[in-house]
């Protein structure tokens, strides 16, 4: 079954920090990783999109990683803000599907 | 990139009534999709709208409680039909572009809150 996780399903840091959020997929074969932020009761932003063929992609403070051999994708968040504070969402086409497969998210709060 | 507006952005309902969510996308687009999120959870795709022709649902999904109607490339309808407390949700429009559309980036609207009473 094509599955995507997002480990944790929560995370709480001070403002400043560099932080990591995790995806992991179960398949390799995958066409495109997308990276999409959340605010509470609002749609979807999306943040980067890596193509199978490439290894990150970058914007600004973040910088999000493709390992399609280990299942893994990591969205970096460098110097962290409150403005930061949303649910993060990763997303994965796989090649077998016609349509992207969400994980649950990450619920980010950065302290002030 | 693509801009998705909808309409309207919340609505209250009474069990048993229908409403019609808009999309609008500010270009031509290959694909549009709608999506549910219940509370607290991820995304679920409800189908995927094609222009001209009847739209393909996800397992769990019947044409009859959510029609779709995607009369061109940049326009979109989705009704939520005969609501109960349960279709309580926000539904969201995406749509993505290009010509191997599946290939590429997909955008979202800022996504309609459902609240049936």
């Amino acid at each position: 079954k094509q599955e995507v996780t997002q480990i944790p399903a929560a995370l709480s840091v001070p403002e400043g920090e560099n932080l990591v959020l995790n995806c992991s997929f179960t398949d390799s074969a995958i066409y495109n990783l997308q990276w999409f932020r959340q605010d509470p009761g609002k749609g979807l932003t999306s943040l980067l999109l890596i193509q199978s063929s490439q290894r990150e992609q970058t914007s600004g403070r973040l910088n999000a990683s493709l390992d399609k051999s280990s299942g893994r994708s990591t969205l970096y968040i460098a110097a962290s803000q409150p403005g930061d504070s949303a649910t993060y969402l990763c997303a994965v086409l796989y090649s077998s599907a016609s349509k992207i497969i969400f994980g649950s998210g990450t619920r980010l709060s950065i302290r002030p | 990139s693509a801009v998705i507006s909808q309409k309207p952005s919340r609505d209250i309902c009474q069990r048993g009534t229908s409403l019609t969510i808009q999309c609008q996308v500010d270009s031509q687009v290959t694909m549009m999709f709608w999506y549910r999120q219940q509370p607290g959870q991820s995304l679920t795709l409800i189908a995927t709208a094609n222009q001209g022709s009847e739209a393909t649902y996800e397992s769990g999904f019947v044409i009859d409680k959510f029609p779709i109607s995607r009369p061109n490339l940049t326009f979109s309808t989705l009704t939520v039909s005969n609501m109960s407390p349960e279709d309580s949700s926000i539904y969201l429009c995406s749509a993505s572009s290009g010509g191997s559309s599946s290939y590429n980036e997909q955008f979202f609207g800022p996504g309609t809150r459902l609240t049936v009473l």
